[in-house]
C-alpha cells in the first residue's frame, strides 16, 4: 500500500507570492490534515478535511486555505507569502471515522517551502 | 485544553544503555496518547500509542512506553540504544476539545546516540 504523497518536496518562493501544496493520503483514507512545522514553534495544526469539508481549523490567518477532492486527495494554498511562512509542510492521513479518538495518523515526507 | 510537554531538548545516550526520553501530559478526560519519531528530512512515523488500562506499551523498533496515570506521564523507552535511534521524538495528545483527528505535539525531544 502506498503512503502519503506530497509534491512536490521542495519549493522557493519570493514574498507576496502564493503557493499551492499537495497531498495524496493513503487509498481509502478520508481524513487528511496539514501541520506547519517550524524550529521555533513546532508542529502546528492547520486544518483538517473529511470527506471533502473542513470540520477543524487551526489559528492561522485567512491566507492559509484548503480543500479536499472526492478521491481525498487535498491541497493547501498560501496567498501572499510571508518571510515567517518558510516551514516544512507535512500532510497526515487516516480513515478519520468518528469516535476513531486512537487511531494513528500517518505522516508523508512534507513539502519544504522557502520564502525569499 | 489538552497539551503535553517534552522538558528535555536533548537526550544524550550512549549505544547499547537503555533510554528514555519523558512526556508528561494535561487532558480534560480520557488521555489519547502518541509517540511518533522524525528522522532527517522526513516526515513523521508512529512509534506507539496508549491503549487505556495497558500501563506499558509496547511499539515499533522496541521502543515502550510507560503510562502513569499519577503522574500525568507517558515516557518512552528502550532498553538498549541503537546509534539509529538517533532522531527527533515527539509526544502528542488527541484533541478532545475539537475530537476529530487533531494532534497537539510536544516540542520535541532530540535523541543523540553515541557509538
Amino acid at each position: 500500500k502506498a503512503g502519503v504523497t506530497q509534491t512536490p518536496r521542495y519549493l522557493i518562493k519570493t514574498r507576496g507570492q502564493q503557493v499551492t501544496l499537495s497531498c495524496s493520503p493513503i487509498s481509502g483514507h478520508r481524513s487528511v490534515s496539514w501541520y506547519q512545522q517550524t524550529p521555533g514553534q513546532g508542529l502546528q495544526f492547520l486544518f483538517e478535511y473529511f470527506s471533502e469539508t473542513q470540520r477543524n481549523k487551526g489559528n492561522f490567518p485567512g491566507r492559509f486555505s484548503g480543500r479536499q477532492f472526492s478521491n481525498s486527495r487535498s491541497e493547501m494554498n498560501v496567498s501572499t507569502l510571508e518571510l515567517g511562512d518558510s516551514a516544512l509542510y507535512l500532510c497526515a492521513s487516516s480513515s478519520g471515522g468518528q469516535g476513531a479518538l486512537n487511531e494513528k495518523l500517518f505522516f508523508g515526507s512534507g513539502t519544504q517551502l522557502s520564502v525569499l | 485544553a489538552q497539551s503535553v510537554a517534552q522538558p528535555e531538548d536533548q537526550v544524550n545516550v550512549a549505544e547499547g544503555n537503555p533510554l528514555t526520553v519523558k512526556c508528561t501530559y494535561s487532558v480534560s478526560g480520557n488521555p489519547y496518547l502518541f509517540w511518533y519519531v522524525q528522522y532527517p528530512n522526513r516526515g513523521l512515523q508512529f512509534l506507539l500509542k496508549y491503549i487505556t488500562g495497558d500501563n506499558l506499551v509496547k511499539g515499533s523498533y522496541g521502543f515502550e512506553a510507560e503510562f502513569n496515570k499519577s503522574q500525568t506521564s507517558f515516557h518512552l523507552k528502550k532498553p538498549s540504544a541503537l546509534v539509529s535511534d538517533s532522531a527527533l521524538y515527539f509526544c502528542a495528545v488527541r484533541d478532545l476539545d475539537t475530537g476529530f483527528q487533531k494532534l497537539v505535539f510536544g516540542t520535541g525531544t532530540r535523541l543523540l546516540v553515541s557509538p
